[in-house]
């Protein structure tokens, strides 16, 4: 259980354009996903925290408008990337955090991760 | 001061040895504790919970010491597929996760 996945796992795309990233929970509800960006042998750096039907968290430093969150439903996030450029260029990771009622409540789920490569 | 700090290594251990990642965290609030491993380009993967009384799983062994704020992770006769990154998280109050910068291990043949 708890299985978490993302699409698409890989993008390249021209500078200037927009790519939406695709988080879905399979197997549980998710209240709660996080939103990571992550540069070659660096840790996770955490974007934003996409609550159900509300307004994303943003961390400081991070442009809402540039990175722009949805989170309509208990299974399903998504990340949209506006108007990339080459130092977005990163890969992207997911996380989901079951409800309240579940037992692993305390645990984060990864996504497999999404590639971006603007040119 | 960053919450969660971590030596980033590199361990570059013998196939067999015994290896083990320490880490510390700021915040005496914190409640939940855990060690997730990260392969090359991949996402991490949950590896242990850490709880106040010690927790082992096969060849590898967590602990927490909430007196002196930090966790540890053993790993016991290591095999070439620990190599890996290694991130401890620590968890405050509601969606407050804070990761570490990893570990880098290598297990040599």
């Amino acid at each position: 259980g708890a299985v978490v996945s993302q699409h698409p796992s890989r993008v390249i795309c021209k500078s200037g354009t927009s790519v939406k990233i695709e988080c879905r929970s399979l197997d549980f509800q998710a209240t709660t996903m996080f939103w990571y960006r992550q540069f070659p042998k660096k840790s996770l750096m955490l974007m934003a925290t996409s609550n159900e039907g509300s307004k994303a968290t943003y961390e400081q430093g991070v442009e809402k408008d540039k990175f722009l969150i949805n989170h309509a439903s208990l299974t399903l996030s998504t990340l949209t990337v506006t108007s990339a450029h080459p130092e977005d260029s990163s890969f992207y990771i997911c996380s989901a955090r079951p409800n309240p009622r579940a037992s692993s409540y305390n645990e984060q789920f990864f996504g497999p991760g999404t590639r971006l490569t603007v040119l | 001061r960053k919450e969660v700090e971590q030596d980033p290594g590199p361990f570059n251990v013998p196939e067999g040895a015994t290896v083990a990642f320490n880490c510390t965290y700021s915040n005496s609030a914190s409640q939940s504790f855990f060690w997730y491993r990260q392969d090359c380009r991949k996402e991490p993967k949950l590896l242990m919970s850490v709880y106040s009384s010690g927790n082992e799983d096969g060849r590898f062994t967590a602990q927490l010491n909430r007196a002196s704020q930090y966790i540890s992770l053993l790993i016991r006769d290591s095999k070439l597929s620990d190599s890996a990154t290694y991130l401890c998280v620590v968890t405050l109050t509601g969606n407050q996760f804070y990761f570490g910068t990893g570990t880098s291990l290598t297990v040599i043949p």
